[in-house]
């Protein structure tokens, strides 16, 4: 059965102070692995997606890559209006478009 | 607004009570995904659409659940008998035919007493 562990649960940061969020991952295949944002009370904001082993995307102070087991999300000298749950997603390429979340990392960055 | 609508957004039941909520996507998405989230938990699949056909819904999706997406335009999802344990932001989606990145709606906050 697909599943996606996130870790940390929460992460607390200093402004400035760069970090890397992560997820791991089980699928018979991977079509594809995204990482969302989510803010209190709102629904999730797409991020990036990402399909094959060694594939990189960045967006601004944030960094997303990706391996054959996990996907790491990079923060690079935060700010605190990054303070968000992050939220890791993964398609099996043999489940259609069925989705599976993880349960999100909570961020807070500290001004 | 080119967004993804939901209605209500907030939902206060008794035990018991039927409830509906509506999702309309944005134009031209062909896939509509429902999901459910409650408290510190990522969003829970519940079913998705391509088009008006509902290709997937999971397992631990009770026969009180039940969601429908006529014309392929905007969906509905009723829960049948509403207990305690429904109760939790119940989030819409949609996507582009040939991108795989979803557009939530701001949800539906579902509070059963």
């Amino acid at each position: 059965e697909d599943q996606v562990t996130q870790s940390p649960e929460a992460l607390r940061l200093q402004e400035g102070e760069s970090s890397s969020l992560n997820c791991s991952y089980t699928v018979s295949g991977l079509r594809g692995l995204f990482w969302y944002r989510q803010d209190p009370g709102k629904g999730p904001e797409f991020l990036f997606t990402l399909y094959s082993a060694g594939e990189e995307k960045e967006k601004e102070r944030l960094k997303a890559t990706l391996t054959k087991k996990e996907s790491f999300l990079h923060i690079t000298a935060p700010k605190p209006e990054d303070s968000a749950t992050y939220l890791c997603a993964v398609q099996d390429s043999t489940g259609g478009f069925k989705t599976i979340f993880g349960a999100g990392t909570r961020l807070f960055v500290k001004a | 607004d080119t967004g993804v609508s939901q209605d209500p957004r907030h939902k206060i039941t008794k035990r018991g009570q039927n409830v509906t909520f509506r999702c309309d996507p944005i134009s031209e998405h062909n896939r509509l995904y429902w999901y459910r989230q409650t408290l510190g938990q990522g969003p829970e699949f519940l079913t998705y659409f391509q088009n008006e056909a509902q290709l997937e819904k999971s397992r631990l999706l009770s026969d009180r659940f039940s969601a429908e997406r006529p014309k392929g335009s905007f969906s509905t999802l009723e829960i049948q008998r509403t207990e305690q344990g429904d109760s939790a932001m119940y989030l819409c989606a949609s996507s582009f035919p040939i991108f795989d990145e979803q557009f939530f709606g701001p949800g539906t906050r579902l509070t059963v007493l």
